[in-house]
């Protein structure tokens, strides 16, 4: 079984711009989580989307958004991007089950987003 | 507010010897604990989880994890190092604080295994 894509793996960006950020998660996941890694952070918590519905956001401004497709597939932007947004993004899948939370996440390798 | 702690920065160990990253949680009601460790330029992989039972748990790669309620925590431990075991290794716990699979990470310990 596939494991969860993440594209583009590598991203430069320059200040004031904005970038769009892929994630496919594993055949029959329907959660999506997004999570954020810098050296200084470690790693936040950006959002959660199961069934196209976004379940959970983190503490980030609104230049970060993200959406999910009726086929699991999600996407995260950041508009008018800054210095201190370069990071290593992870998309993590799940199943998801509204049962219960004791389904682990499986992530992706990350894209990582360097802003000039 | 929940959280979890990973006390050390950094340990090191000798490869063939015992190895132990600690981590401590603080949650409300009972935690659902996971592990996982990442190499260079990786993502993260799945190592174990305590939901419910034994308290010892057994994962991928000769890892294990005990939980312990009284002292809050929940270390991860080999019984022989290797060296391809160096990396960074992250203490997660589930936020119970909702209808969510969010996880919380601890600010992970790199583990080094010298030859």
């Amino acid at each position: 079984k596939a494991g969860v894509t993440q594209t583009p793996r590598y991203l430069i960006k320059t200040r004031g711009q904005q970038v769009t950020l892929s994630c496919s998660p594993i055949s029959g996941h329907r959660s999506v989580s997004w999570y954020q890694q810098t050296p200084g952070q470690g790693l936040q918590f950006l959002f959660e989307y199961f069934s196209e519905t976004q379940r959970n956001k983190g503490n980030f401004p609104g230049r970060f958004s993200g959406r999910q497709f009726s086929n699991s597939r999600s996407e995260m932007n950041v508009s008018t991007l800054e210095l201190g947004d370069s990071a290593l993004y992870l998309c993590a899948s799940s199943l998801g089950r509204t049962s219960g939370f004791n389904n682990e996440q499986f992530f992706g390798p990350g894209t990582r987003l360097t802003v000039l | 507010a929940q959280s979890v702690a990973q006390p050390e920065d950094q340990v090191n160990v000798a490869e063939g010897n015992p190895l132990t990253v600690k981590c401590t949680y603080s949650v409300s009601g009972n935690p659902y604990l996971f592990w996982y460790v990442q190499y260079p330029n990786r993502g993260l992989q799945f190592l174990l989880k305590y939901i419910t039972g034994d308290n010892l748990v057994k994962g991928s790669y000769g890892f294990e994890a005990e939980f312990k309620k009284s002292q809050t925590s929940f270390h991860l431990k080999k019984p022989s190092a290797l060296v391809s075991d160096s990396a960074l290794y992250f203490c997660a716990v589930r936020d119970r604080s909702g209808n969510t699979g969010k996880l919380i990470f601890g600010q992970g310990t790199t583990l080094q295994v010298k030859p």
